[in-house]
């Protein structure tokens, strides 16, 4: 069954690093999602991805973040300078069309220290 | 905010009995999903329901949605002990986003 695949599952930077998570989506998906889970806090929408561009952002998602799709496959999330409380599971999800089932992967845990 | 509310916040039942979550949200919607989360691991997506859509079956899962009282309830039947998970409803207003509710902390009892 295909599957949305996310890369590293742990990743561990030091605060003011760059940090890139990495996203594969199911190949004939066309919306891409990251969402974030603050440990022991609800999942929050951080941005929305269609057609080559963000279609919605939400509050969270400021200047520190970017997303990209720099090929045919991969989805990436980049946080330019990190900070302690961005410490959370990142989770990216892709979905077939707008208004669909939107299937997840298994998260990046991502730990600022 | 148009988020989804579960209730209740932590459920505990012996294996073989039904578990009923409930969800409540403020906004109109598209669509409603559920999706469920095992400790630490990713979101399984369960069920998705439409705005205009009242019941909807997927094996042992049940789920309604009262687009009048704005609330949805997720029924898992015959519960077994790998069931044991977080439930989270998401509400999708057509902004190509979820919003996801605070979870059900279900645990199944062998």
């Amino acid at each position: 069954e295909p599957e949305v695949t996310q890369t590293p599952s742990h990743q561990v930077t030091q605060m003011g690093q760059e940090v890139i998570l990495r996203c594969v989506p199911i190949s004939n998906h066309l919306y891409f999602y990251w969402y974030r889970q603050i440990l022991g806090q609800k999942v929050e929408f951080l941005v929305s991805f269609y057609n080559n561009e963000i279609s919605e952002k939400s509050e969270i998602f400021d200047d520190q973040f970017s997303v990209e799709r720099p090929d045919g496959s991969n989805f990436t999330l980049k946080i330019r300078s990190t900070k302690l409380e961005d410490s959370a599971m990142y989770f990216c999800a892709s979905s077939e069309a707008g208004e669909q089932e939107a299937f997840f992967g298994q998260g990046t845990r991502l730990t600022v220290v | 905010s148009q988020q989804g509310e579960e209730d209740p916040q932590a459920l505990s039942i012996q294996e073989g009995e039904n578990a009923t979550m409930n969800c409540s949200y403020k906004t109109s919607i598209n669509n409603l999903q559920w999706y469920r989360q095992n400790s630490g691991r990713g979101l399984v997506h369960l069920i998705l329901i439409r705005s205009n859509e009242r019941e909807k079956h997927s094996g042992r899962l049940r789920v309604t949605l009262d687009t009048s009282k704005k609330s949805s309830s997720l029924l898992i039947t015959a519960s077994r002990a790998a069931d044991t998970a977080s439930y989270f409803c998401a509400t999708d207003a057509g902004a190509n986003n979820l919003f996801f509710g605070t979870g059900t902390r279900l645990t199944v009892i062998p």
